[in-house]
């Protein structure tokens, strides 16, 4: 079975610093890889995605994660983080293609973002 | 233009009371499903449905049926609501036949007392 592990529950920072977070995953198979934003009293919103080719991928605000094969992992970062920054980041994996696929969500960190 | 939209927002009701919540799409996606996010912001897969089929069912109570009339809409129906349930139930969606990603509602914050 594929699970998600996410490093770190918390993970506060001054503004203008730069930032990690980290994810690790297992899988027997092809990985598709995700990170979601969850800013206070919103929904999930999609950060980035790997799915396949280039093992750094680019997201949108800012925010970047590479693809590490051999160490299981798919960190996110960002070089220098905002305020607006603050809020839950949600590291997913993606079971298996089609419509029986399903995103295992890792536990969460939470990224605050202190002046 | 919400891709995502679900309703109510916000539900407060009683033990034992049956409630229902609703999730529409309009990104034309075949595949939806229901999250249920606890107080530790753990997210746990409920259901998915294709093409108004059922797919996933995950280990949930038989309290909890979902309903899909049309790819664009999945309902959720909560029977006999326990203390537990209170948590914040997410609807999704994705085209299952061109991306892995989820697009996600605003999500619901049921509260059981």
């Amino acid at each position: 079975a594929q699970s998600v592990t996410q490093l770190d529950s918390q993970v506060p920072v001054f503004e203008e610093a730069p930032v990690e977070l980290r994810c690790n995953y297992s899988s027997s198979v092809s990985v598709y890889l995700f990170w979601y934003v969850q800013y206070p009293n919103q929904g999930l919103q999609l950060l980035l995605k790997y799915l396949s080719g280039s093992t750094l991928v680019k997201g949108i605000n800012g925010f970047e994660a590479e693809f590490n094969k051999s160490q299981t992992s798919f960190h996110l970062r960002k070089p220098s983080v905002h305020i607006s920054d603050t809020a839950e980041y949600f590291c997913a994996v993606s079971d298996r293609p089609g419509s029986q696929g399903n995103l295992i969500f890792g536990k969460g960190t939470k990224l605050s973002v202190k002046p | 233009d919400t891709a995502v939209s679900q309703t109510p927002k916000y539900l407060v009701t009683q033990m034992g009371n049956d409630k229902s919540i609703k999730c529409e799409q309009n990104l034309g996606h075949d595949t939806m499903y229901w999250y249920k996010q606890d107080s530790k912001k753990f997210l746990k897969i409920m259901f998915s449905y294709n093409n108004k089929e059922l797919i996933i069912n995950e280990t949930v109570p038989n309290r909890f049926s979902p309903k899909s009339p049309d790819k664009a809409h999945l309902n959720l129906h909560i029977n006999s609501l326990e203390l537990g349930d209170s948590a914040v139930y997410f609807c999704a969606s994705r085209n299952s036949g061109h991306s892995y990603e989820q697009y996600f509602g605003p999500g619901t914050r049921l509260t059981v007392t």
